[in-house]
């Protein structure tokens, strides 16, 4: 079975310091990853997704994630956050495009 | 394009009762599926259709039921309700035929089981 571990449920910022939500997966074959963002009373938005090719991948509003296969590990940042980026994340990992297996979720806190 | 949309936003239920939530997915996505959401047990998918048949289940009561149709909206019906089943119920919609085509889901419907 597949699943993710998302390290930290909280994790808060300063505006303008690096954003760092860690997920670790286990998969028995090559999985495809994805980060979610979600808001306060609305649904999940797909931040960017790893299938196969480049490891280091972008998404929208300057998140970035890199797969290593040898850690596992597919950790979201972003250089500078912003006060518009509290909100919660979501890593999920599947192997096809609609059955995913989310992470607990980490919220982020933006301090001015 | 119009996003994923779900109906109602909000529903107040009993124990006991049936509730039906409804799902319009993006124009040209054939494929929907449904999350619940809740603070202990997190998203949990429930079912996927695909041109009105279901592909694939996840593991939840028989009381969890759904149906897709021909023009691609669909329904989840939950029967005889329980307090557990108090829940945001997302609906997400794919397009299969195009490649990695991602998840992309509506705004939730907010189930109160009292």
């Amino acid at each position: 079975a597949q699943s993710v571990t998302q390290l930290g449920s909280h994790v808060s910022v300063s505006e303008g310091a690096l954003v760092l939500l860690r997920c670790n997966y286990s998969s028995s074959v090559p999985p495809y990853l994805f980060w979610y963002v979600q808001y306060p009373n609305q649904g999940l938005q797909l931040l960017l997704k790893y299938t196969t090719g480049a490891t280091l991948v972008k998404g929208i509003n300057g998140f970035e994630a890199e797969f290593k296969k040898s850690e596992t590990s597919f950790h979201l940042t972003k250089p500078s956050a912003h006060m518009s980026d509290a909100a919660e994340y979501f890593c999920a990992v599947s192997d096809n495009d609609y059955k995913l297996s989310f992470g607990a979720g980490t919220t982020v806190t933006v301090r001015a | 394009k119009a996003g994923v949309t779900q109906t109602p936003r909000y529903l107040i239920k009993t124990r006991g009762q049936q509730v039906t939530l409804s799902c319009s997915p993006i124009s040209g996505h054939r494929s929907v599926s449904w999350y619940q959401q809740t603070p202990g047990q997190g998203l949990q998918f429930l079912f996927e259709y695909f041109s009105e048949t279901q592909r694939n289940k996840g593991n939840f009561p028989g009381r969890f039921s759904g149906r897709q149709f021909s023009n691609s909206r669909s329904e989840m019906n939950v029967s005889t309700l329980e307090l557990g089943d108090s829940a945001l119920y997302l609906c997400a919609s794919s397009n299969p035929d195009r490649e990695n085509s991602p998840l992309h889901f509506g705004n939730g419907t907010r189930l109160t089981v009292t």
